[in-house]
């Protein structure tokens, strides 16, 4: 599935360095999502942006800082991670279940395995 | 958070064996989707669920919505080697905040 496109697919960082996730959707959905897949434990929904406004932070560090200029395009900057942030970095789009009739379904990408020396 | 129990954790069955695998949460939801994820892949979307007792199927997927509303299974009949994968459940009652299981891991022996 091409429609939620993710951008790098590896990264390896320092805890000192800063750097960028993207995630950019052609599904025409107006709502995307940060989650954190870790090893034997379920999805964790870091930031939720509906119309380009975040709606939810699910009590995320602040070392990780979500910003949404549209609708299309999501990223995630990173800053002195710590080594159990080492973990898969899946973006999400759907309809805002808000506007939508009813809850929708939401659209992953192919994530950003980020390894944190 | 919501706890979403999926089960079984793992499966390992011959190729043309039927699979079912369930999933129960602790509250009322009015959404259950299921996904598989391929190794370095995405979760990819497999059936959604809006209605209790809903019975849905994708090909030789059927999906089914608990009457409870707490719980929905998932069921591959015929299963093939490329049905290989991890399979999730997810479930809402807001739109927005969907709560996943820890997956059932499928390993097909052809």
């Amino acid at each position: 599935e091409t429609g939620v496109t993710q951008t790098p697919r590896h990264l390896v960082m320092g805890m000192t360095n800063k750097k960028s996730l993207k995630c950019e959707q052609h599904l025409g959905h107006n709502a995307m999502y940060w989650y954190k897949q870790s090893a034997k434990k379920p999805l964790e929904l870091m930031f939720v942006y509906n119309f380009k406004e975040q709606t939810e932070n699910n009590s995320v560090p602040s070392r990780f800082s979500p910003e949404c200029p549209n609708s299309s395009h999501l990223f995630l900057h990173l800053h002195t991670l710590q080594p159990e942030d080492s973990a898969l970095y899946l973006c999400a789009s759907s309809q805002d279940p808000k506007r939508a009739l009813g809850n929708q379904p939401q659209h992953f990408g192919d994530g950003t395995r980020l390894s944190i020396l | 958070g919501q706890q979403l129990n999926q089960s079984p954790q793992s499966m390992f069955i011959q190729e043309g064996e039927d699979v079912s695998m369930n999933c129960t949460s602790s509250s009322i939801f009015n959404t259950w989707l299921w996904y598989k994820q391929d190794p370095g892949e995405g979760p990819v979307l497999l059936i959604a669920l809006y209605k209790a007792g809903e019975l849905t199927s994708n090909g030789r997927l059927t999906a089914q919505f608990g009457i409870t509303r707490k719980d929905s299974f998932l069921n591959i009949s015929a299963s093939i080697p490329s049905d290989v994968g991890i399979y999730f459940c997810a479930g809402t009652n807001t739109g927005n905040q969907f709560y996943f299981g820890t997956g059932t891991s499928l390993t097909v022996i052809p």
